[in-house]
């Protein structure tokens, strides 16, 4: 079965500073990989997608994660965050549950607060 | 413009009662979905349909019941609505791997 697990449900960090979001996942073959941005009574946002090639995947809002097999991970990272990026962020896991079906397994969040 | 939407936004009913909420995607994708999010944020899926047929349910209740009148729309019918119920639902479509969630409906059942 596959699974997400984000450890963290809560990150402060101060306006500039950098950002690194962890998500492990656990899926029986190659991993559709995805994070997710949840403003506040809003919906989610698709930020960046892996499906393979090169490890180091670039998003929107300047937004970047690394898929690492090894470590069964897959990070979200920015180099100097946003009070706009003040949010609730979802990685998921996904594979084709036939045709175009793709089943999304969500982490559990990490709300990020960001200090000015 | 909006890809996804949703109506109503929010959605306040007593027990028991049956209400709908209503979905519709205009970016011409052959799937769509039902996830539920609870009070922790935690996000699930319940429904996924392709072409109208239902390919995905993950052991939701029968007191909730898609129906997709066409490729476009997937609306969800509920049932006795119980206090459990109460959660922001997300409709999503897609066409092949990504996901496009809409704005969410936030049910609060008394």
């Amino acid at each position: 079965a596959q699974s997400v697990t984000q450890p963290d449900i809560h990150i402060t960090v101060s306006e500039g500073a950098s950002l690194e979001l962890r998500c492990n996942y656990s899926y029986g073959a190659t991993p559709y990989l995805f994070w997710y941005v949840q403003s506040p009574g809003q919906g989610l946002q698709l930020l960046l997608k892996y499906f393979s090639g090169d490890t180091l995947v670039q998003g929107i809002k300047g937004f970047e994660a690394e898929f690492k097999r090894s470590q069964s991970s897959f990070n979200l990272r920015k180099p100097s965050v946003h009070w706009s990026d003040a949010a609730e962020y979802f990685c998921a896991v996904g594979g084709n549950s036939g045709g175009s079906n793709y089943k999304l397994t969500f982490g559990k969040g990490t709300l990020l607060t960001v200090n000015p | 413009d909006t890809a996804v939407s949703q109506t109503p936004k929010y959605l306040v009913t007593q027990m028991g009662n049956d209400k709908s909420i209503k979905c519709e995607q205009n970016l011409g994708h052959d799937t769509m979905y039902w996830y539920k999010q609870d009070s922790k944020k935690f996000l699930k899926i319940m429904f996924s349909y392709n072409n109208k047929e239902l390919i995905i349910n993950e052991t939701v209740p029968n007191r909730f019941s898609p129906k997709s009148p066409d490729k476009a729309h997937l609306n969800l019918h509920i049932n006795s609505l119980e206090l459990g119920d109460s959660a922001v639902y997300f409709c999503a479509s897609s066409y092949g791997d990504t996901q496009y969630f809409g704005p969410g409906t936030r049910l609060t059942v008394l």
